[in-house]
């Protein structure tokens, strides 16, 4: 069975420092890995995936996201954070097919 | 840019009410999905689509149906509204296996 688990309901991080949003999964075949991203009163934005190749992505926003094989975890990054980052972010594994299964997300907090 | 667009942003029913709540997108995807979404659960797959007239049950189909008459639009039906079905609704769309999802602005439903 597929899961994923986003272990911090919410992490705070003061605007400028780095942030990290964890995501750990378990789905069978090759993974292919997503996060997205909800502002207040707005549906789910894409902010980037992994599907093959570097095991560094980069996507929007600044925010880049590293796959670790071994550990099973695709942790979401920003190496400078900013108020406007403040959002609920969700961690989205799919296995074979197209079912994405989405984490309970993380609601991150960037103080000015 | 893909438009997915959920028909109404709010909606408030009464209990045993039948309801129906539409999704169109605008990009010819083949793969359309239907969440709802409950803080501290996440995103949960109700029913998804990868062809028209082709539908498959997601985790929680229970309560439940779908339609898809056309490649472009994709129906979700609460047979009986029931007060756990209050909830916000969330269609996606997307093309492939490994592409990312597009979503809608979502529809708050509320069942009184």
């Amino acid at each position: 069975a597929q899961s994923v688990a986003q272990p911090e309901d919410q992490v705070n991080v003061a605007e400028g420092n780095p942030l990290t949003v964890k995501c750990t999964y378990s789905v069978s075949g090759n993974p292919y890995l997503f996060w997205y991203v909800q502002y207040p009163n707005r549906g789910l934005q894409f902010l980037l995936k992994y599907i093959t190749g570097d095991n560094l992505v980069k996507g929007s926003y600044g925010f880049e996201a590293e796959f670790n094989k071994s550990q099973t975890s695709f942790h979401l990054k920003k190496p400078s954070a900013l108020v406007s980052d403040s959002a609920l972010y969700f961690c989205a594994p799919r296995g074979g097919g197209f079912k994405t299964i989405f984490g309970a997300g993380t609601r991150l907090f960037v103080k000015a | 840019d893909v438009k997915v667009t959920q028909s109404s942003r709010y909606l408030v029913k009464r209990t045993g009410e039948k309801v129906f709540l539409e999704c169109v997108q605008d990009m010819d995807h083949e793969n359309m999905f239907w969440y709802r979404q409950d803080p501290g659960l996440g995103l949960r797959l109700i029913y998804f689509s990868y062809d028209v007239k082709m539908k498959e049950k997601g985790d929680i189909p229970e309560g439940y149906s779908v339609s898809r008459e056309k490649k472009e639009r994709f129906s979700l039906i609460l047979e009986s509204a029931s007060t756990n079905q209050t909830s916000m609704y969330l269609c996606a769309s997307s093309t492939g296996t490994t592409t990312e999802a597009f979503f809608g602005q979502g529809t708050r439903l509320t069942v009184v």
